[in-house]
């Protein structure tokens, strides 16, 4: 069984752009959520997507946004990048509230 | 809000030693609490899972252990392998309206010489 995808693996942007980060979850998998990870904050959290729907987030400013399709890929925006969005940005998705999270290897954000 | 602190922070270790690393949170009301692995430069990899109803796990050489009454776990690593170099990381997942959210701890950073 295939893990969660994350694509792109590396991004490059400009402050003042915005980005799209693309997570296919595990087959079978229908909710997904979204961490970021800095060295200074370590891992927190954003948001988390079921059935296409948000069911939470986290203390992130309205500039990142996400959705959730139907066949259960997610997508996270962040728009106008700041040079604080630096981070690995990770992707995870599980079955059922009481299966253990999943995790993608993440995509690697630099903004200059 | 749910705090996770893990101990120690790094950990160099001779190749076969057995290990244990600790994690403790805040709030005793969670749903279950999971430990991963991370490679430099790689996404987290799960190792266990202990829901809020038991007491421990075991997989291969690992076994972790949950006190929810004191807000403790433990990571113990039997006979340990430079394979095993690793930052090892603690989530808790909360009961009530963050439901679906993880709080992670800062993480040990592993380090097992041949």
């Amino acid at each position: 069984k295939a893990g969660v995808t994350q694509t792109p693996r590396y991004l490059i942007k400009t402050r003042g752009q915005q980005v799209t980060l693309s997570c296919s979850p595990i087959s079978g998998h229908r909710s997904v959520s979204w961490y970021q990870q800095t060295p200074g904050q370590g891992l927190q959290f954003l948001f988390e997507y079921f059935s296409e729907t948000q069911r939470n987030k986290g203390n992130f400013p309205g500039r990142f946004s996400g959705r959730q399709f139907s066949n259960s890929r997610s997508e996270m925006n962040v728009s106008t990048l700041e040079l604080g969005d630096s981070a690995l940005y990770l992707c995870a998705s599980r079955y059922t509230l009481k299966s253990p999270l999943h995790f993608g290897n993440g995509t690697r954000l630099t903004v200059t | 809000k749910q705090e996770v602190t893990q101990i120690p922070a790094a950990l160099s270790v001779p190749e076969g030693e057995n290990l244990v690393l600790n994690c403790s949170f805040t709030d005793s009301a969670i749903y279950n609490l999971q430990w991963f692995r991370q490679d430099p430069g790689k996404g987290l990899t799960s190792l266990l899972l202990i829901q809020s109803s038991q007491r421990e796990q075991t997989s291969g050489r690992l076994n972790a252990s949950l006190d929810k009454s004191s807000g403790r776990s433990t990571l113990y690593i039997a006979a340990s392998q430079p394979g095993d170099s690793a930052t090892y990381l603690c989530a808790v997942k909360s009961r009530g309206s963050t439901l679906g959210r993880l709080y992670f701890g800062r993480g040990t950073q592993l380090t097992v010489w041949p």
